[in-house]
């Protein structure tokens, strides 16, 4: 399995701020994923994260919202644009195998508080 | 359309109880594939199995069990006597296979708590 960091591990923020949550993979890996968790909720997708390419977002996440950036096969950024409280969340990035239907494994998390 | 079902919101047991929690799924494809995580209070997702859908064996890894049946669309996970460290939350999801990307569609998660 791959290990996988995020930064910051938490964060408080105001409104009509933006954030940068940085996640590193342990091993070079093709497809990224961001994933969103609202308190007591499930796990929705953000997007998919190719490098070299632009992200593919899933419906009702836009680029100007949640923009992505994937320099390498190591790295990728998600920024949380104009928050709002609704913007609280965890945010959770991802990695898979690379094969069709592979275990995708877990980032810690980025627990978000916007005020 | 992929749909993942946990009817089952909060289960609450005594130590040593068997517990099962239910996966209910919807998808039109032939192949795809089911997994278990599980969410402590920590908050990270750890990975528990994956199964695909031409698998229809159960499997036992220790105290887990999961009983996956196509004609139901069921993928159900028992633990077996349980303990105070299973208490998580614990979520079902489904990826449909072809177009690269897997995307993985979570149930509503169910929140396990084991009593002492």
């Amino acid at each position: 399995s791959a290990v996988i960091s995020q930064k910051p591990s938490r964060d408080i923020c105001q409104r009509g701020t933006s954030l940068t949550i940085q996640c590193q993979v342990d091993s070079q890996v093709t497809m990224m994923f961001w994933y969103r968790q609202q308190p007591g909720q499930s796990l929705t997708l953000i997007a998919t994260a190719n490098q070299g390419s632009e992200a593919t977002y899933e419906s009702g996440f836009v680029i100007d919202k949640f923009p992505i950036s994937r320099p390498n096969l190591t790295f990728s950024t998600l920024t949380v644009s104009n928050m709002s409280p609704e913007d609280s969340s965890i945010y959770l990035c991802s990695v898979d195998r690379g094969q069709p239907g592979g275990e995708q494994f877990f980032g810690p998390g980025t627990r978000l508080t916007v005020l | 359309a992929q749909k993942v079902t946990q009817a089952q919101t909060e289960i609450s047991v005594v130590e040593k109880e068997d517990v099962t929690l239910d996966c209910v799924y919807e998808t039109r494809d032939t192949t795809y594939y089911l997994f278990w995580y599980k969410q402590p209070p920590s908050g990270e997702l750890v990975f528990l199995i994956r199964r695909n859908s031409f698998d229809e064996q159960n499997e036992i890894s220790g105290r887990y069990s999961w009983n996956f049946q196509k004609s139901t669309s069921s993928f159900n996970f028992t633990i077996t006597a349980s303990q105070v460290v299973d208490s998580a939350v614990y979520f079902c999801a489904l990826s449909e296979a072809g177009q690269g990307a897997q995307k993985l569609v979570f149930g509503q998660g169910t929140r396990l708590t084991i009593n002492p």
